[in-house]
């Protein structure tokens, strides 16, 4: 069911940048493209979403490649804090969203 | 603003027993959405609200599960009587409009720890 498709995981430093990659090679027109994380023994929790510019805001950006096919969810700045299953999950207006296994990131001390 | 509350955070029942979960959605959230995650399993779609109207079970288990929201204020998941694959985190979310484009993003409480047994 889901659309997109991530590595199962990934590690990073910490205070270092992380880029997690998603493909979505069958995305259409009126996709965004959302990004969502949890946190050990938290419910999950928006991140960014975006359709075709990247996006900024104070937890992360959003790289958005030209033909859609694919987008990076970066942290500047990874912190221990940042340690979770990151999903990013295709969805059109009215649509539910639908999880994926999703990246769980480690962050190294 | 308060978020997504649930109640109670765990619940360890017998098998044939019955639980009901409780949701306090974010207040002027007129969705409100029912999730799940069984043990190893990813998070599954259960049902959606609008206000107090069902607007998709389509991922309701079967009819041992019971969703209501009177008044389309806080809302309620039943199970009735629980078996033992029932056993999982559920979680509810609530939204101002419909995701999926817009600024209105899902969420989620912290979930309900249900353990059959």
């Amino acid at each position: 069911d889901a659309k997109t498709t991530q590595p199962n995981s990934m590690e990073s430093n910490e205070e270092e940048p992380v880029h997690l990659p998603c493909n979505h090679s069958t995305i259409s027109g009126t996709d965004y493209i959302h990004w969502y994380r949890q946190l050990p023994s938290q419910g999950p929790e928006y991140v960014i979403h975006g359709l075709t510019s990247n996006v900024n805001n104070r937890m992360a950006s959003l790289a958005i490649a030209e033909d859609r096919k694919s987008s990076t969810l970066i942290l500047h700045r990874a912190t221990l804090r940042d340690a979770a299953v990151y999903y990013c999950i295709l969805l059109y207006y009215g649509q539910n969203f639908v999880f994926g296994p999703g990246t769980r990131l480690s962050v190294l001390p | 603003e308060a978020g997504v509350t649930q109640f109670p955070s765990h619940s360890v029942i017998e098998k044939g027993q019955t639980v009901t979960l409780r949701c306090d959605p974010i207040s002027g959230h007129d969705n409100l959405y029912w999730y799940r995650r069984v043990m190893g399993k990813e998070i599954k779609f259960l049902l959606h609200f609008v206000k107090e109207s069902k607007q998709d079970e389509s991922g309701m288990p079967n009819n041992r599960f019971l969703a209501e929201r009177t008044g389309g204020t806080y809302s309620t998941l039943k199970v009735q009587p629980a078996e033992l694959e029932d056993s999982g985190v559920y979680f509810c979310a609530s939204s101002q409009e419909r995701p999926g484009g817009g600024n209105s993003p899902l969420h989620f409480g912290n979930g309900t720890r249900l353990t059959v047994t």
